[in-house]
């Protein structure tokens, strides 16, 4: 068990629909990393959040958005969704930011199943 | 070229061998070099870290890197069933991890 809790497991949802992926970091831990997994793709970078602020974006499409909240908790938002975005998104903490020549070791939480019908 | 290469399987091997994974890479700025373990239906769980070339040991696995070569490996020894699962290999420094598509290894007992 990594520390690193998302809510929901699975999500069922319609196109065009929005949904809401919850993630708690581990203890400790003021970044917050949003991944997205398809079979094609493989894991890609969407987002990152330091200690409340955007630090960093990715291959993330304007339909998505996220935000953390003063409790470091981030939600990730996907809204007018399509089939396409159906796949695995993974919330990844760590202690630091990232940044420069720094690695900071990511920790992952268990996804949460999007199916988009 | 891409970023990253790795083969994706899958690798069938009887439990007790010595399993061989590995990822090549095109960026010379990668100084970071990272194994994951992804079990089914589960998030990616960090098994090996290094940032320099040589080898680095830790219990039944061994992560090298060749930085001449751009290539990375992760050797599992005395393999079992328990190891079956994907491998992802992932690279930094950067915010985002830059990630191979995983080699899917079944080790049957």
């Amino acid at each position: 068990d990594s520390g690193v809790t998302q809510t929901p497991k699975h999500l069922i949802t319609a196109t065009g629909q929005r949904v809401t992926l919850r993630c708690s970091p581990r203890s400790g831990d003021l970044s917050v990393y949003w991944y997205q997994q398809s079979l094609d793709q493989g894991l890609q970078f969407l987002i990152q959040y330091y200690n409340g602020e955007e630090r960093a974006k990715g291959n993330i499409l304007e339909r998505f958005s996220a935000q953390q909240f003063p409790d470091l908790h981030s939600e990730l938002n996907l809204s007018s969704l399509e089939l396409g975005d159906s796949a695995l998104y993974f919330c990844a903490s760590s202690v630091g930011a990232s940044g420069g020549r720094l690695q900071e070791t990511q920790y992952f939480g268990p996804g949460t199943r999007l199916l988009v019908l | 070229q891409k970023e990253v290469e790795q083969d994706p399987g899958p690798l069938s091997v009887p439990e007790g061998a010595i399993v061989s994974l590995n990822c090549t890479y095109s960026n010379s700025a990668f100084q970071y070099f990272m194994w994951y373990r992804q079990y089914s239906r589960k998030g990616p769980e960090l098994l090996m870290y290094t940032y320099s070339s040589g080898n680095k040991e830790d219990g039944r696995f061994t992560a090298q890197v060749d930085k001449s070569s751009k290539y990375i490996s992760l050797f599992i020894r005395d393999s079992q069933p328990s190891d079956s699962a994907t491998y992802l290999c992932a690279f930094g420094p950067g915010t985002a991890l830059i990630f191979g598509k995983g080699t899917t290894l079944s080790v049957s007992s």
